[in-house]
């Protein structure tokens, strides 16, 4: 157990819906990065926040935003849902803001499919 | 941004050492080299991490020669629970990590 959590587990939505994925991280760390893995893509970094603000970002689409709140949870949104959407959504945390640098803890994961 | 290569897959079997390298030409000055561990469905696992030389921690050891061009993680003796995905990240900051395909372990009795 990483300590990062992740809800829900498992999200089956239809195509132009909208849906909001949570992450709460480790005690004490201050970084959140959301990743995203389908199975041709490999695992792709989206964004990071730390200590409420946007730090980096990635491959990021526009129809997707993230927020980290003043009690340091993370929540990644998703809206008009295409079937290239469904993936598996990550979520981990560090406590330093340098991905590179620090250990990032990764959360089980939200399966979000889109039908 | 740095690129990593390594091979796709390893096959080894139990109580061997595996060793898989990654390839990494034009690393900066202030990268980290970081490997992780990837269980199906599960999220990838911090192993281990160096700058330059060696690095040796409970489950791995991770080998990086002078020009730290390319990296080695060593796994001892593994286990059937070795099989996984194996990553290897370099950089410091997040928006240049890549985590690419990784190296696919797969361990026989």
């Amino acid at each position: 157990d990483s300590g990062v959590t992740q809800t829900p587990k498992h999200l089956i939505t239809a195509t132009g819906q909208r849906v909001t994925l949570r992450c709460s991280p480790r005690s004490g760390d201050l970084s959140v990065y959301w990743y995203q893995q389908s199975l041709d893509q490999g695992l792709q970094f989206l964004i990071q926040y730390y200590n409420g603000e946007e730090r980096a970002k990635g491959n990021i689409l526009e129809r997707f935003s993230a927020q980290q709140f003043p009690d340091l949870h993370s929540e990644l949104n998703l809206s008009s849902l295409e079937l290239g959407d469904s993936a598996l959504y990550f979520c981990a945390s560090s406590v330093e803001g340098e991905g590179g640098q620090n250990e990032q803890f990764f959360g089980p994961g939200t399966r979000l499919t889109v039908l | 941004l740095a690129k990593t290569t390594q091979p796709i897959s390893m096959d080894s079997y139990e109580g061997q050492e595996v060793n898989i390298t990654c390839s990494h030409n034009n690393i900066a000055t202030n990268d980290y080299i970081t490997w992780y561990q990837q269980f199906p469905s599960q999220g990838p696992r911090f192993i281990i991490q160096g700058y330059k030389t060696k690095v040796t921690n409970e489950v791995a050891s991770l080998f990086i020669p002078a020009d730290r061009k390319s990296s080695t993680l060593s796994l001892p003796r593994v286990s059937l629970s070795d099989t996984a995905v194996y990553y290897c990240l370099v950089g410091y900051n997040t928006d240049k990590l890549i985590f690419g395909t990784g190296t696919r372990l797969q361990v026989f009795p």
